[in-house]
C-alpha cells in the first residue's frame, strides 16, 4: 500500500513567486493534514481536511496560503506570493476517520531566496 | 510556555543501554499522546501511542504516561545505532501537537 506522497520534495523559488505542493494521502484517509516546520522550530499544524471540507484552518500562517482538497482525495497547498519566511518542510498527513494512527508524508522541502 | 517541551539534545549513549526520553505538556486536558522517530530528511514515524498512566510495552519500546504530573517518556531498550534519530513528542488534541523533539546519538 502506497504512503502519503508528496510533491514536489524540494522547491527553490525567488521571493514574489507562487509554489504549489501536492498530497496523495493514504488511499481511504478521509483525514488529511498540513504541518509546517521552520527552521529551528517544532512542527506546527496548518490544517485540516475531512474529505473535501475544511475542518480547521486555525494554524494557517496568513491568506498567502490556500489549500484545496477538490473530490476529497488529493490536496494542493499553494503559497502566494512566497515570503522568505515561509522556507521549511511542509509536511501531508493523513489518517481514517476516528483514527488517531496519523502517517507522514515524506515532505516538502520548500526555500525561498 | 510551550504545549509540549522537550529537551532537543542531543541524547547520546553507547549501543545497548537504555535510552530516556523526556516529554512535558502544558494542557491538563490531554488525553492522547504520542511518540514519532523520525530520521533526518525523512517523515515522521509513529512508534508508540499512549492513552492510559502507566506503562505501554511495544518490543524495545515502553511508553509512560503520568497525567497528574503531565509528564510522558519513552525508554528504548538495548539501544541500536539505528535507533539514532530525532523522537518527537506529541498530543492530539483537534490535530497533532508536536514537541521540537530530542536528538538521540547511539554510539556503537
Amino acid at each position: 500500500e502506497a504512503g502519503v506522497t508528496q510533491f514536489p520534495s524540494h522547491s527553490v523559488i525567488e521571493k514574489g513567486q507562487t509554489v504549489t505542493l501536492r498530497c496523495d494521502p493514504i488511499s481511504g484517509h478521509d483525514n488529511l493534514y498540513w504541518y509546517r516546520r521552520v527552521m529551528g522550530k517544532e512542527i506546527k499544524f496548518l490544517l485540516h481536511f475531512v474529505k473535501e471540507s475544511k475542518q480547521d484552518e486555525s494554524g494557517m500562517p496568513n491568506n498567502r496560503f490556500l489549500a484545496e482538497r477538490t473530490g476529497g482525495t488529493y490536496s494542493t497547498l499553494k503559497v502566494q506570493p512566497a515570503e522568505l519566511e515561509d522556507s521549511g518542510v511542509y509536511f501531508c498527513a493523513s489518517s481514517q476517520v476516528s483514527r488517531n494512527t496519523i502517517y507522514f508524508g515524506e515532505g516538502s522541502w520548500l526555500t525561498v531566496v | 510556555q510551550k504545549e509540549v517541551e522537550q529537551n532537543s539534545g542531543p541524547l547520546s549513549v553507547p549501543e545497548g543501554a537504555i535510552a530516556s526520553l523526556n516529554c512535558t505538556y502544558s494542557d491538563r486536558g490531554s488525553q492522547s499522546f504520542f511518540w514519532y522517530r523520525q530520521y533526518s530528511g525523512k517523515s515522521p514515524e509513529l512508534i508508540m501511542s499512549i492513552y492510559s498512566n502507566g506503562d505501554k510495552e511495544d518490543g524495545r519500546f515502553t511508553a509512560q504516561l503520568n497525567k497528574a504530573s503531565q509528564y510522558v517518556s519513552l525508554l528504548i531498550r538495548d539501544s541500536q545505532p539505528s535507533d539514532s534519530a530525532t523522537y518527537l513528542c506529541a498530543l492530539l488534541r483537534r490535530a497533532l501537537t508536536f514537541g521540537s523533539g530530542t536528538r538521540l546519538q547511539v554510539q556503537p
